[in-house]
């Protein structure tokens, strides 16, 4: 198993720019979950997909931020345009419903 | 979802018992208790989870009170890579895990 799967570890970016994040979740989960992690905020819920449908998308801050699960082994979080303050770590989790988050080890975003 | 209640930071010393206290006072019946770490640079880590009973698997004992206001996680014999955060979180088992600031264990060579 090799757990879930975040692509790129880091990203640096102009502003303005468009962002595009990467997950592939464990196989055979069923729910897949975006957060966001900074020191003032802690980790936030952004998104969740069940059956690679989104369930839940009130974390997402802005109509800059987009989702999308096309199939249940990848999953995608879009930023444009890419603005200093979305500057964090952007941790996707899967899990089967109802069970514990698996993690993955994050993105690191930084928008300069 | 409960809130909870972490200390911010402790030190433990290598090869000691690590307990790490957790406040949850408003927790449902029907509303588990979670822990995570999280080792710096890395995504949260599950470690154990329990409803009433206590819990103990290869990383960790869970307690929780006969009232479940409150739960203590157990790391019997702590080593530097226990080093992390520690999240205390309390949900029905639905999507929304709310994280918290979580208490910073440093165990100490």
């Amino acid at each position: 198993d090799a757990g879930v799967i975040q692509s790129p570890r880091h990203e640096v970016t102009e502003m303005g720019q468009e962002v595009t994040l990467r997950c592939k979740p464990i196989s055979g989960h069923n729910s897949l979950f975006w957060y966001r992690q900074t020191m003032m905020r802690g980790l936030e819920l952004l998104i969740y997909f069940n059956n690679n449908v989104p369930i839940d998308d009130s974390g997402m801050p802005e109509d800059r931020f987009s989702a999308k699960m096309p199939n249940a082994s990848f999953s995608t979080l879009k930023i444009q345009p890419s603005e200093p303050r979305d500057s964090a770590v952007y941790f996707c989790a899967s899990s089967m419903e109802g069970s514990p988050l698996h993690f993955g080890n994050g993105t690191r975003l930084t928008v300069t | 979802d409960a809130k909870t209640t972490q200390p911010t930071s402790m030190d433990c010393a290598e090869g000691r018992a690590a307990n790490l206290p957790c406040n949850h006072s408003t927790i449902s019946g029907n509303e588990y208790v979670y822990w995570y770490r999280q080792i710096h640079s890395q995504g949260p880590q599950y470690i154990i989870h329990g409803l009433k009973n206590n819990e103990t698997n290869e990383m960790a004992s869970l307690i929780i009170t006969e009232d479940r206001k409150s739960s203590t996680l157990i790391l019997p014999h702590a080593t530097l890579r226990d080093t992390a955060v520690y999240y205390c979180i309390v949900s029905s088992g639905t999507y929304k895990y709310i994280f918290g600031t979580g208490t910073r264990l440093k165990v100490l060579a």
